[in-house]
């Protein structure tokens, strides 16, 4: 099946450092990867789909600048958290589909972003 | 924006059977899934039905849609401790656009 790989599981940062996290097709090209935010008890809140060879679609109220995705491969999307702060701490995970007729979403394990 | 609602919680007993809804609110869903996910982890693929199908049975899961009343339920039979999870049901308009429930949190009591 399609497996999506996501690392780092979890990452501990200072405040003001940056931070990226890899997202991996494994076994299909993905042309599309979208990321999401997780709060505590909470559901999924897209921030943004990662288009191949182009630009993010960013969901209203996510910062473009603070959230640098890029797509540059089939296989690939990362996501950079710049100049972290403390309210950045969230879970993040991406997800990937098979650009195949309506084939679901497979996610990666996520990634802890802790914030110092 | 489309609404996908869940109940928040559940708890059944180890062995009974448990019944998870969804209901939603645009009806040009193509397709409509179930995820699985445990604590600290990310969301893994149960089941998927196609919008035009009433029921799907896989294993120890089924899946209603009442699509007239935009319904959709899973049912876990012989419910496991290891099921304890947040569920969540997603929907699907067209390829590209997804929308997740709120998340059911089971509690299965041994």
């Amino acid at each position: 099946g399609a497996v999506v790989s996501q690392h780092p599981s979890w990452v501990i940062c200072k405040s003001g450092t940056s931070v990226k996290i890899e997202c991996r097709s494994l076994d299909f090209q993905a042309t599309t990867m979208f990321w999401y935010r997780q709060f505590p008890k909470q559901s999924l809140m897209l921030m943004a789909t990662s288009n191949e060879g182009s630009k993010a679609t960013y969901e209203q109220g996510v910062e473009k600048d603070k959230f640098l995705i890029n797509h540059a491969s089939l296989t690939l999307s990362t996501l950079t958290v710049t100049s972290a702060h403390p309210e950045d701490s969230s879970f993040y995970i991406c997800s990937a589909r098979e650009p195949v007729g309506n084939s679901p979403l497979h996610f990666g394990n996520g990634t802890r972003l802790t914030v110092t | 924006g489309e609404d996908v609602e869940q109940s928040l919680f559940l708890s059944v007993r180890e062995g009974d059977s448990s019944v998870i809804n969804c209901t939603y609110t645009d009806s040009s869903s193509t397709y409509l899934y179930w995820y699985k996910q445990e604590p600290g982890a990310g969301l893994q693929l149960l089941t998927y039905i196609f919008s035009n199908m009433d029921m799907k049975q896989d294993q120890r899961l089924t899946v209603l849609l009442n699509k007239k009343d935009k319904h959709l339920s899973l049912r876990i039979a012989d419910t496991q401790t290891g099921d304890s999870a947040i569920y969540f049901c997603a929907e699907s308009i067209t390829g590209n656009q997804f929308y997740f429930g709120t998340g059911t949190s089971l509690t299965v009591i041994p």
